[in-house]
């Protein structure tokens, strides 16, 4: 099995910007969650999905939208890329929710 | 809001020393999980504590879980270089387990020297 995998591993933006962050899951997990990491800060959830077609915000929402079409799959867009979200992007997903979580790889994102 | 604290921030040690990270609650927990990140790495689950009071031992690491369900803690008896890392708790958002959300410490990252 892959697990979560997460592509692109790295990328650099232009402020103003869009992209997708890819999200995909082989484990037949419900919970799918994003969080960005920033030195010094630990992990913040952006958004996350207890199954398919439902989503909701986390601590740190603004900027990024997600969809859940399928099981497997779990897009982050930004939709207009800002300095201020240079970070690394994990995803993570769970059998059930406060369950061990299996993350991603990360995808190193730069704003310049 | 709930508040998790981490200490401390960072520890450097000797291999061989003992090592202790401390994560506390500003609201009572019904579980928390415990995270490895290496450095370039993601984070790896390393165990979930339940209940009040809870022990828990995988080789040289020791889990706590606090009687009042506070406060937890992480012990490694003597270090070795490949507990280098960035060691993480992470309780559920607001204390208990309905939203499915968690909410991760700052983190307290362990250098060994050889």
């Amino acid at each position: 099995n892959a697990g979560v995998t997460q592509t692109p591993k790295f990328q650099v933006l232009k402020t103003g910007q869009s992209m997708t962050l890819q999200c995909a899951q082989d484990m037949n997990h419900e919970y799918m969650s994003w969080y960005r990491q920033d030195p010094g800060m630990g992990l913040r959830l952006i958004h996350y999905s207890v199954g398919a077609g439902i989503t909701d915000q986390g601590e740190v929402p603004n900027g990024y939208n997600v969809s859940r079409s399928t099981t497997e799959d779990f897009p982050l867009r930004l939709l207009s890329a800002a300095p201020s979200q240079t970070s690394v992007y994990f995803c993570a997903s769970s059998l059930v929710p406060n369950t061990e979580a299996f993350f991603g790889q990360g995808t190193r994102l730069t704003v310049v | 809001g709930q508040q998790v604290m981490q200490i401390p921030q960072y520890q450097h040690v000797q291999e061989g020393e003992d090592f202790t990270t401390y994560c506390n609650s500003s609201t009572t927990l019904s579980n928390i999980q415990w995270y490895k990140q290496r450095p370039g790495g993601h984070p790896v689950f390393l165990i979930q504590l339940v209940k009040s009071g809870e022990v828990k031992k995988q080789k040289r690491l020791t889990f706590q879980f606090g009687e009042a369900k506070k406060n937890s803690s992480l012990h490694i008896t003597a270090t070795q270089t490949t507990d280098v890392g960035t060691y993480f708790c992470a309780p559920p958002a607001g204390g208990s387990s309905n939203t499915g959300k968690l909410i991760f410490g700052q983190g307290t990252t362990l250098q060994v020297k050889p």
